[in-house]
């Protein structure tokens, strides 16, 4: 049972490239989220999808794009990288779609991305 | 738009005390409520939530939280503290129908032997 898992762990990058971040759910959940972790604010929601091809915006998206061809897979890519965007990142996902109250969010192990 | 304060950032405690953290939101109707806990590197973990049935929720590893409208409150506590418990904490809402949470700017409690 391997849960949700994340990829690459830890990434180091420059300032200007292209970074993509993978996630990967093995519980067909129909919902899958992606934050940001930086000292002093929590967790910040960036992306989040309610299912194959469906997106939408959270609190922080600027900077990052998304996409979700599959229920399984929610790639987070960096288009153009920059030093605010180091922060550790984790995808999270859950099930449920009919029953907020049901909420709980499954979260991955996180990628520590270092943007130089 | 609902928020989710934290009082504390750092909270040190001896191992056998009482653990109190505290938690805040602000929102127009009572939403669903979580505690998560984050050990060092590591993703995080549900401690317990809220979602409108008993006022006192139990969770796993000996915590507890109680929701208080009257002081829209969800503080998280445990009688007595093991060195195990030294984590970080997060506690997040939820509005009733949405799907994304609001998280605090978390807790780390430290336990000293």
């Amino acid at each position: 049972d391997a849960g949700i898992t994340q990829s690459p762990r830890y990434k180091i990058t420059e300032t200007g490239r292209q970074v993509t971040l993978m996630c990967h759910q093995t519980w067909s959940h129909s919902y899958m989220f992606w934050y940001r972790q930086d000292l002093g604010h929590g967790l910040r929601l960036i992306y989040y999808s309610a299912a194959a091809d469906i997106t939408d915006k959270g609190e922080v998206p600027d900077g990052y794009v998304v996409s979700r061809s599959k229920t399984e897979n929610f790639p987070l890519t960096l288009e153009s990288a920059t030093r605010s965007q180091t922060s550790v990142y984790f995808c999270a996902s859950s099930d449920h779609p009919g029953l907020a109250a049901n909420n709980e969010q499954f979260f991955g192990p996180g990628t520590r991305l270092t943007v130089l | 738009a609902q928020s989710v304060t934290q009082l504390g950032s750092h909270v040190s405690v001896s191992e056998g005390a009482l653990v109190l953290l505290r938690c805040n939101y602000s929102s127009s109707v009572p939403p669903y409520l979580f505690w998560y806990v984050q050990y060092p590197n590591q993703g995080l973990q549900l401690l317990l939530k809220y979602t409108s049935a008993a006022t006192l929720v139990k969770g796993i590893n000996g915590f507890e939280a109680e929701f208080k409208k009257s002081e829209t409150s969800f503080h998280l506590t445990k009688p007595s503290a093991h060195m195990s418990d030294a984590a970080e904490y997060f506690c997040a809402v939820t509005p009733p129908g949405r799907r994304a949470l609001t998280f605090g700017s978390g807790t780390r409690l430290q336990v000293q032997p």
